[in-house]
């Protein structure tokens, strides 16, 4: 069974850049979520991803958007960065909806300079 | 305030010693509780899931919910220093969105 995969690892953007993180969620699970992880902070929802539908959105601008493809794996497109932007990014991916243990891949950790 | 209140400590105990970890919430629909486990350079892991009030336990944790005081607590027995890390509650009503407190640093000296 492979688990969540996300792609880059690492990134360094400047201010006013456009970036794109990918992920692949685990077999099986159809719904993928994200997470935005400042450092020592907890993990803030941005939004969720359902059958190619987004199913729920949290407290983050329009300039955060994603999208998932039919084989559910996901992308998170964020334009237009700010220095605030510098964060963990980490998806995470459930068999179904409502379902509470999320599985999470290790993150694409971005820099805006 | 945040619906979710953690410690972020850190937390330096010696091996073997029992660990108390602790969190508050305000929101009173959170019905599902959880413990990620959160690595260096690493995505979160769950730990514990528990659903209502009560206790559950798996091996040397224990996780317990009070929803009458809105408080949650993980307890790691005999810990080892490979239970270093940072140690993150999370809860949700259900629905979409999972909360996540901003997780306790734990450091279990040799």
């Amino acid at each position: 069974e492979t688990g969540v995969t996300q792609s880059p690892t690492h990134l360094i953007k400047t201010r006013g850049q456009q970036v794109t993180l990918r992920c692949s969620s685990q077999s099986g699970h159809n719904t993928v979520s994200w997470y935005q992880q400042a450092l020592g902070q907890g993990p803030q929802f941005i939004f969720q991803y359902y059958r190619e539908e987004e199913n729920g959105r949290g407290n983050f601008p329009p300039r955060f958007s994603g999208l998932q493809f039919p084989n559910y794996s996901s992308e998170l497109n964020v334009n237009a960065l700010e220095l605030d932007d510098s964060a963990l990014y980490l998806c995470a991916s459930t068999p179904g909806l409502g379902e509470g243990e999320l599985f999470f891949g290790e993150g694409s950790r971005l820099t805006v300079l | 305030q945040k619906e979710v209140e953690q410690d972020p400590g850190p937390l330096s105990v010696p091996e073997g010693a029992i660990v108390s970890l602790n969190c508050t919430y305000s929101n009173s629909a959170f019905q599902y509780f959880m413990w990620y486990r959160q690595y260096s350079r690493k995505g979160p892991e769950l730990l514990m899931y528990t659903y209502s009030s009560g206790n559950k336990e798996d091996g040397r944790f224990t996780a317990q919910v009070d929803k009458s005081s809105k408080y949650i607590s993980l307890f790691i027995r005999d810990s080892q220093p490979s239970d270093s890390a940072t140690y993150l509650c999370a809860m949700h009503t259900g629905g979409f969105k999972t909360i996540f407190g901003a997780g306790t640093r734990l450091f279990v000296k040799a």
